[in-house]
C-alpha cells in the first residue's frame, strides 16, 4: 500500500470547516483513499473513502485532486466532539484482501 | 450492539503470565484483523483472517503471539510469557471483503498493562 504524509497536528474553532490535507504521491491507480479518525480511547471510525471522484456523506467531504496525489477531508462544521487523531490510508481494492496500514495520522483539536 | 466487540476490555498481568483476548466481529464479515497500538502511535497491524484462514502475519507477531479464528467467527489473541513491552491496546476490526471495497469496523480494543 502506498505510503501517506499528514501533519502532525491541526487546530480549528468550533462551528468553521476544518480541512486535513494528505499526501499520497506514490498511489497506485487501483487504491483507494480512506479516512479514519480516532476519538481518545476508542477504536477508530471509519469516515469516507473514494477513488477519483469526490465523496460526501453524512460525517465528511472527500476531495481528490485530478492527479489523485493529494486529498483533503472537509469536517464542514467542527464541533467539540471531532476532537480526534485522523488517519489518511491508501489501499488496494478489498478484492486483494489488504490489510489497513495505519500512519502517526493528524491529531486535531478543535477550539470553543 | 451489533459492532465488533472485545474481551476483556483491560487486562492487567504480571511479567511472565499469558494472556488470552478475544474479538468477536460483526457477524456477516468473514474478514478480522488484530492491531496493537501503543501511546501516540497509529495502530499497527499484526494479523488477519479470511474466514478461518490466517492470510497474513506482522514481523510484530513474534512467536509468543498466537492468533485464532478457529470457525471463521471469533477470533482470540494469546500472548505468552507476558513482557512489559507488550503492554499496548489490542485492536481487533471486521470487514465485509470479498471482492467489494469495504471500511473496517473496529472494536473498542483491550488495554493490557504488564507489570
Amino acid at each position: 500500500d502506498a505510503k501517506t504524509t499528514q501533519p502532525t497536528s491541526m487546530d480549528c474553532a468550533e462551528g468553521r470547516a476544518a480541512n486535513l490535507p494528505c499526501n499520497h504521491s506514490t498511489i497506485s491507480g487501483n487504491e483507494y483513499v480512506y479516512w479514519y479518525r480516532q476519538i481518545h480511547s476508542q477504536g477508530p471510525q471509519y469516515i469516507i473513502h473514494g477513488l477519483k471522484n469526490n465523496e460526501t456523506n453524512e460525517m465528511a467531504s472527500l476531495i481528490i485532486t485530478e492527479d489523485r496525489k493529494s486529498s483533503t477531508l472537509i469536517l464542514p462544521h467542527a464541533t467539540l466532539r471531532d476532537t480526534a487523531v485522523y488517519y489518511c490510508i491508501v489501499r488496494v481494492d478489498d478484492s486483494s484482501a489488504s490489510k489497513i496500514i495505519f500512519g502517526s495520522g493528524t491529531r486535531l483539536s478543535i477550539r470553543p | 450492539d451489533t459492532g465488533v466487540s472485545q474481551d476483556p476490555r483491560h487486562k492487567i498481568t504480571k511479567r511472565g503470565q499469558n494472556v488470552t483476548f478475544r474479538c468477536d466481529p460483526i457477524s456477516e464479515h468473514n474478514r478480522l484483523y488484530w492491531y496493537r497500538q501503543t501511546l501516540g502511535q497509529g495502530p499497527e497491524f499484526l494479523t488477519y483472517f479470511q474466514n478461518e484462514a490466517q492470510l497474513e502475519k506482522s514481523r510484530l507477531l513474534s512467536d509468543r503471539f498466537s492468533a485464532e479464528r478457529p470457525k471463521g467467527s471469533f477470533s482470540t489473541l494469546e500472548i505468552q510469557r507476558t513482557e512489559q513491552g507488550d503492554s499496548a491496546m489490542y485492536l481487533c476490526a471486521s470487514s465485509r471483503g470479498g471482492g467489494s471495497v469495504t471500511e473496517a469496523f473496529f472494536g473498542q480494543g483491550t488495554r493490557l498493562t504488564v507489570v
